[in-house]
Parts: C-alpha cells; sequence; structure tokens
C-alpha cells in the first residue's frame, strides 16, 4: 500500500537554527499538507499546498515557516530561526482530491525537539 | 473561529461498546471526521459525514447532527488494539482547513 513518508524520525536542534523537514507525498496525489502536535495537545492545522503554491494557512504559519516542492516528489518545511514551542511532532499528509477526506494519508511525522 | 469538543478519556471493557461524543461550533460547516491516533503515531483516518445521519464501517459507525453541531463515533465488540486516542475534527465553510479537537483517549480493558 503506498504510504506518505517522513525523514528523519527525530531531530534536536538549538534554539535559532534552521530545520528543514523532509516529507515524500504519495505520487499520484495532489495536495500536501503539514500539520503539528505539541506533546499532549491537539493536532494543529499549519499549511496547505496545491498547485506549486500555499492555498492556505494557519495564524501558526507565520514568516518562521516556509514550504517548498523543491522536485516532482519531496514536499518540505523549512523553520528559519526555531523556538523553544517549536518542538512539536510535525506530521506531513497528501491527498488526491481535497473533496474526498478519505484520500488524505498522515505520514509517521517528525519529533522536533529545540533545545 | 472553531471549537470542538470531546471528552478527555473514556474506558471501557473488550467486546463492549463505547459512544465518543463530539460537540462543535464553527464558522461554517463542510464536513466531521473522526479519526484514530496510537500513542507517538499519525492520524489514520475512520470516517467523514457531511450530511445528518449515520454511517457505519464495520465495528465503527458515525453519527452526525448540523442542527445541534453534534456527532458521535460508536466503536461495538471492543477489541485490545481499539485503545487509542480518537480525534473529531471539522472542515469549516470557508476553506478546507481541518480543525481537530483535542482527543478522546479510549483504554480498553480485558
Amino acid at each position: 500500500e503506498p504510504e506518505v513518508t517522513q525523514t528523519p524520525s527525530h531531530q534536536v536542534t538549538q534554539m535559532g537554527q534552521e530545520v528543514i523537514l523532509r516529507c515524500v507525498p504519495i505520487s499520484n496525489h495532489l495536495y500536501f499538507y503539514w500539520y503539528r502536535q505539541i506533546l499532549g495537545q491537539k493536532v494543529e492545522f499549519l499549511v496547505s499546498f496545491y498547485n506549486n503554491e500555499i492555498s492556505e494557512k494557519s495564524e501558526i504559519f507565520d514568516d518562521q515557516f516556509s514550504v517548498e516542492r523543491p522536485d516532482g516528489s519531496n514536499f518540505t518545511l523549512k523553520i528559519r530561526s526555531t523556538k523553544l514551542e517549536d518542538s512539536a511532532m510535525y506530521f506531513c499528509a497528501s491527498a488526491i482530491d481535497r473533496f474526498r477526506p478519505e484520500t488524505q494519508y498522515f505520514g509517521p511525522g517528525t519529533r522536533l525537539l529545540v533545545l | 473561529g472553531q471549537n470542538i469538543d470531546q471528552p478527555t478519556e473514556m474506558t471501557a471493557t473488550e467486546g463492549a461498546i463505547v459512544q465518543i461524543n463530539c460537540t462543535y461550533q464553527t464558522s461554517g460547516f463542510n464536513g466531521l471526521f473522526w479519526y484514530q491516533q496510537h500513542a507517538g503515531e499519525a492520524p489514520t483516518f475512520l470516517s467523514y459525514n457531511v450530511l445528518d445521519g449515520l454511517e457505519e464501517k464495520g465495528r465503527f459507525s458515525s453519527f452526525l447532527s448540523r442542527s445541534k453541531g453534534y456527532s458521535y463515533l460508536l466503536l461495538k465488540e471492543l477489541q485490545m488494539k481499539d485503545s487509542a486516542s480518537y480525534l473529531c475534527a471539522v472542515r469549516g465553510g470557508d476553506d478546507y482547513k481541518l480543525s481537530f479537537g483535542a482527543g478522546t483517549t479510549v483504554t480498553v480493558r480485558a
């Protein structure tokens, strides 16, 4: 069964450093998403991406965050200058169709720890 | 904004039935979703309701009442592997992003 993959599974960084989280969506999917989940808290939407541009973003997704699809397979989330409160699990998701939620699959997540 | 409420924890016995309620107040509505999340893992899609009524899918059923801003997820014939967090999520009317509730942790006991 096709799956969304994410690397790395865990990342530890120092406050103020830049991190890039990588995702490989399912190959025939067209819509890509990033979510985060701070430990013990709810899943929060960050951004959606379609046709090489951001289609929606939340209030969390400020100027410190950016997304990119550098080639035909990868989808990345960059945090320019990490803060302690960026420590969370970051989930990538992809979907064939934004109107068909059953097609949205989540990746296994990257656990980011900012020290 | 979106306000989504669900109980924090529920405990049930193997083989029993559990009903997880979710109430929501949202600016617009374009569907309610239920996800299962095991500890340390990604959410997995369980069900989707956009019209009022009951959707049944094997041991899992989900109900929606849009006028009441209410949904429930019904888990039947509980198995130990059903121990997980169950997330209620709503898609708003003006956009397609999902807003999640805090999740209900279900513990199934033998």
